[in-house]
């Protein structure tokens, strides 16, 4: 199957600040978007999903931006908060019963 | 409600070795997985069940068996540990199948020597 990919591996963001973690995928047939979050040694966390009909929804302090023209996804974080350091995954579903999971961004947050 | 629980923890197995890695919610779910996580890795698909009595395979299912007897239970058996199984395991589920807002349990760190 196609990979979904993240642009860059850290972000380091002032605390306070917004965060914008970024994401490319590869299949155009993916119908659902996902964002999971990675405390240090726990699992993943939902944050928000979209549909590929749509271009921006918006969660609790989130907003997830999808561009569909270039194969981007982002996941904006406002007022970044030091609970927000963490993995996190984008994943991408083609239609069946099984999630594609890009590698992770790490954010890191600064004081 | 426990959520998705797993057990064990930590595990260490010798070389073709046979376990079982328990995962059980009580949230009524229908559909369960389990993934595997490798450093610098996304989780990829072992398998999964959207019912009791239905199992089918993810991405990697080689080497991995699952059943689901019950609603409740998700066990996934290693047939013969390898290094390459060296992972850490994570089981999740989700109230519908389709349903993306998956919930994973702690993992279970699995070393094979």
């Amino acid at each position: 199957g196609e990979s979904v990919g993240l642009h860059l591996p850290t972000l380091s963001v002032q605390e306070g600040d917004n965060s914008i973690i970024n994401c490319a995928y590869s299949n155009s047939a993916s119908d659902y978007f996902i964002w999971y979050k990675q405390e240090s040694g726990k699992g993943p966390q939902f944050i928000i999903d979209i549909r590929s009909n749509m271009d921006k929804r918006q969660g609790q302090r989130v907003t997830v931006l999808l561009n569909k023209t270039v194969k981007h996804l982002s996941l904006q974080i406002a007022a970044t908060q030091p609970g927000d350091s963490a993995v996190y995954f984008c994943a991408e579903n083609e239609g069946n019963y099984q999630l594609i999971w890009g590698a992770g961004t790490k954010l890191i947050i600064k004081p | 409600n426990a959520g998705v629980t797993q057990t064990p923890k930590f595990q260490v197995l010798k070389t073709g070795q046979s376990m079982t890695l328990q995962c059980a919610q009580d949230m009524n779910h229908e559909y369960m997985s389990w993934y595997r996580q490798d450093p610098g890795m996304g989780l990829r698909l072992i398998h999964y069940s959207v019912g009791a009595g239905i199992t089918d395979q993810g991405e990697v299912p080689n080497g991995y068996n699952v059943s689901r007897s019950t609603t409740e239970d998700f066990p996934l058996r290693l047939l013969s540990a390898a290094p390459s199984q060296t992972s850490v395991y994570f089981c999740a589920s989700s109230f519908r199948t389709g349903d993306y807002e998956q919930y994973f349990g702690p993992g279970t760190r699995l070393t094979v020597t």
